[in-house]
């Protein structure tokens, strides 16, 4: 059983929806990821949280719209999507770099569909 | 040239055999190294850490050659519950960028 939870586990939004991927990891870990993944395609990184601040941003449009209210928990707000966008979010935490060889452990994953 | 690349697949073995993933990787700084296993429409999950030593676990053997900037995964006695595909996993130094390759798929048939 993965020990990071990702809420919903289906989502199906219009374009001018507004709603939210939950995700919460209770392994002490102070890095924590969102990654999309497309059929048949390898995860693609999007962001990357380290001590709730947001490290890495991949250029990922301004429609997606992570936050990070406290170590264990991460949200991505999405808004204004496009049918191309449909795909599973993955959520992911590790320990920081330094502490481990920063092994990932993922959720199970968000799939969304934008109609 | 890709950042991580895989052999491309798929695999088709019979039980019991013995296969072999190749991947390459391009940052020579990197230094940290996974093989992660996904089922079709789940997670990936963590297989094994590769260490410079080269490492086993049960019937899995990880080798990294790092003058060549090479990682291997073997898998001896292959069984159905094999089948999956198998992504190579380098995390650069330092940082949190983690590059996946594409992916190797393995069908184990009866």
């Amino acid at each position: 059983d993965t020990e990071v939870t990702q809420t919903p586990k289906h989502l199906v939004m219009g374009m001018t929806n507004k709603k939210s991927l939950k995700c919460e990891q209770h392994m002490g870990h102070r890095a924590m990821y969102w990654y999309k993944q497309k059929a048949k395609k390898p995860p693609e990184l999007m962001f990357v949280y380290s001590y709730e601040k947001l490290s890495i941003n991949e250029s990922v449009p301004s429609r997606f719209s992570p936050e990070c209210p406290n170590s264990s928990l991460l949200n991505l707000h999405l808004h204004a999507l496009q049918p191309e966008d449909s795909a599973l979010y993955l959520c992911a935490s590790s320990q920081l770099p330094g502490q481990s060889a920063g092994e990932l452990f993922f959720g199970e994953g968000s799939r969304l569909t934008v109609l | 040239r890709k950042e991580v690349e895989q052999d491309p697949g798929p695999f088709n073995v019979p039980e019991g055999a013995t296969v072999a993933f190749n991947c390459t990787y391009s940052n020579s700084a990197s230094q940290s190294f996974f093989w992660y296993r996904q089922d079709c429409r789940k997670e990936p999950k963590l297989l094994m850490s590769v260490y410079s030593s080269g490492n086993e676990d049960g019937r899995f053997t990880a080798q990294l050659n790092r003058a060549s900037q090479y990682i291997s995964l073997l898998i001896r006695d292959s069984k159905l519950s094999d089948s999956a595909t198998y992504l190579c996993v380098v995390k650069e130094d330092g940082g949190f960028k983690t590059i996946f390759g594409a992916g190797t798929r393995l069908f184990v048939k009866a």
